[in-house]
């Protein structure tokens, strides 16, 4: 059964800091990994796709990047703003599960 | 293009009562995936259904019900509802099965 983590589970950092979620999972033979920004109280937007024949993926200043082998998947946030301010959630396909989830990393950037 | 959208947004029923959800997914999208999230649990997955056909389904009580129409709009109900119903429902739509793009969710509190 797939199980997905993340750690830390809450995280706070000064503005302009660069910072890394973190995201593993149990079973490797995932064919994609979805990271996802979530507002208190609103649904999740979609951050970045990578699919399992890619090792990075970037959006403005964000990149993900994917190692399946080990199981890990890790977010980077350049020069964080007040705005990055929100839960962080990855999550991956796995069996009859269109996506399983972590629990999250609940995100503060403090101007 | 627009979103995903789900109505109602917010939702107070009692104990006892049912209740039924709407997701209309983005034009085109024929896969439509129901979540429920909560404090406790995170993200769990309800149901998927692709062409009006349930593909998968989580581990759920039966009261936990879906279905798709012609036109791809999905709706999820709950019968007897139970305190511990109470949560964001969340549903998300796909074209191919890949990357998945959630709506803004539809808060149900039971009294």
């Amino acid at each position: 059964k797939q199980e997905v983590t993340q750690i830390p589970a809450a995280l706070s950092v000064p503005e302009g800091e660069n910072l890394v979620l973190n995201c593993s999972f149990t079973d490797s033979a995932i064919y994609n990994l979805q990271w996802f920004r979530q507002d208190p109280g609103k649904g999740l937007t979609s951050l970045l796709l990578i699919q399992s024949s890619q090792r990075e993926q970037t959006s403005g200043r964000l990149n993900a990047s994917l190692d399946k082998s080990s199981g890990r998947s890790t977010l980077y946030i350049a020069a964080s703003q007040p705005g990055d301010s929100a839960t962080y959630l990855c999550a991956v396909p796995s069996g009859n599960t269109p996506l399983v989830f972590g629990k999250g990393t609940r995100l503060s950037v403090i101007a | 293009k627009a979103g995903v959208t789900q109505t109602p947004r917010y939702l107070i029923k009692t104990r006892g009562q049912q209740v039924t959800l709407s997701c209309s997914p983005i034009s085109g999208h024929r896969s439509v995936s129901w979540y429920q999230q909560t404090p406790g649990q995170g993200l769990q997955f309800l149901f998927e259904y692709f062409s009006e056909t349930q593909r998968n389904k989580g581990n759920f009580p039966g009261r936990f019900s879906g279905r798709q129409f012609s036109n791809s709009r999905s709706e999820m109900n709950v019968s007897t509802l139970e305190l511990g119903d109470s949560a964001l429902y969340l549903c998300a739509s796909s074209s191919t099965g890949n990357e998945q793009f959630f709506g803004p969710g539809t808060r149900l509190t039971v009294l």
